[in-house]
């Protein structure tokens, strides 16, 4: 079984379209990361949520809206697509408590690509 | 969070001993050093993470110098499949960065025939 899985694994589509992509862990953590590595590989966190509540919310576009149902599934919708949100996007997840066991746990990547 | 540095590359033969040294001279009291690797196209992966005790598991060992200002991470035996971006991360226990990773550039470990 896949400890964190996200769908799709690729995604092409137009600016200005409406997509989502979704993150499901079968771990029981607590917590739960979206994290974007843009072309030069640079990885960097855009939010986390403990509990199905937001924790982390960086610099991160309006565009961008994660929604978390339940503690096991964190999505993130991203409205009015542009070219420079082409990136790959990593799901991870984790106990959010204590730190000495905050190993986060992470997904194979969704590649998405604005045209 | 404290800001580390770490070489951007290092090559190793097959089968000797990868050290991968990081500095992190800010390092507060209540941070860990975390380790992650990417290998090429897929997500993240952990490898070790310590307080202030050296630390070894069965991917690899962790040695945190007495003053925490710097650690090594060390793979005993390379294997071709350790070519990999190594990430050095520090992290606080408290406020709203609990638990954030910031990457930083890493450190791209090369194992060679």
């Amino acid at each position: 079984d896949t400890a964190v899985s996200q769908t799709p694994k690729y995604l092409v589509t137009q600016m200005g379209n409406d997509k989502s992509i979704k993150c499901e862990q079968n771990l029981g953590h607590d917590t739960m990361y979206w994290y974007k590595q843009d072309s030069k590989k640079f990885l960097k966190i855009m939010f986390s949520y403990n509990n199905k509540e937001l924790i982390i919310n960086e610099t991160v576009p309006n565009r961008f809206s994660p929604k978390s149902p339940d503690k096991a599934h964190l999505n993130l919708h991203i409205n009015s697509l542009e070219l420079g949100d082409s990136a790959v996007y990593f799901c991870a997840s984790s106990y959010g408590q204590p730190l000495a066991k905050n190993i986060q746990y992470f997904g194979a990547g969704t590649r998405l690509s604005v045209l | 969070d404290a800001k580390t540095t770490q070489p951007p590359s290092m090559d190793c033969a097959e089968g000797r001993a990868a050290n991968l040294p990081c500095n992190h001279s800010t390092i507060s009291g209540n941070e860990y050093v975390y380790w992650y690797r990417q290998i090429h196209s897929q997500g993240p992966q952990y490898i070790i993470h310590g307080l202030k005790n050296n630390e070894t598991n069965e991917m690899a060992s962790l040695i945190i110098t007495e003053d925490r200002k710097s650690s090594t991470l060390i793979l005993p035996h390379a294997t071709l499949r350790d070519t990999a971006v190594y990430y050095c991360i520090v992290i606080t226990a408290g406020g709203t960065s609990y638990g954030k990773l910031t990457f930083g550039q890493g450190t791209i470990l090369t194992v060679h025939p």
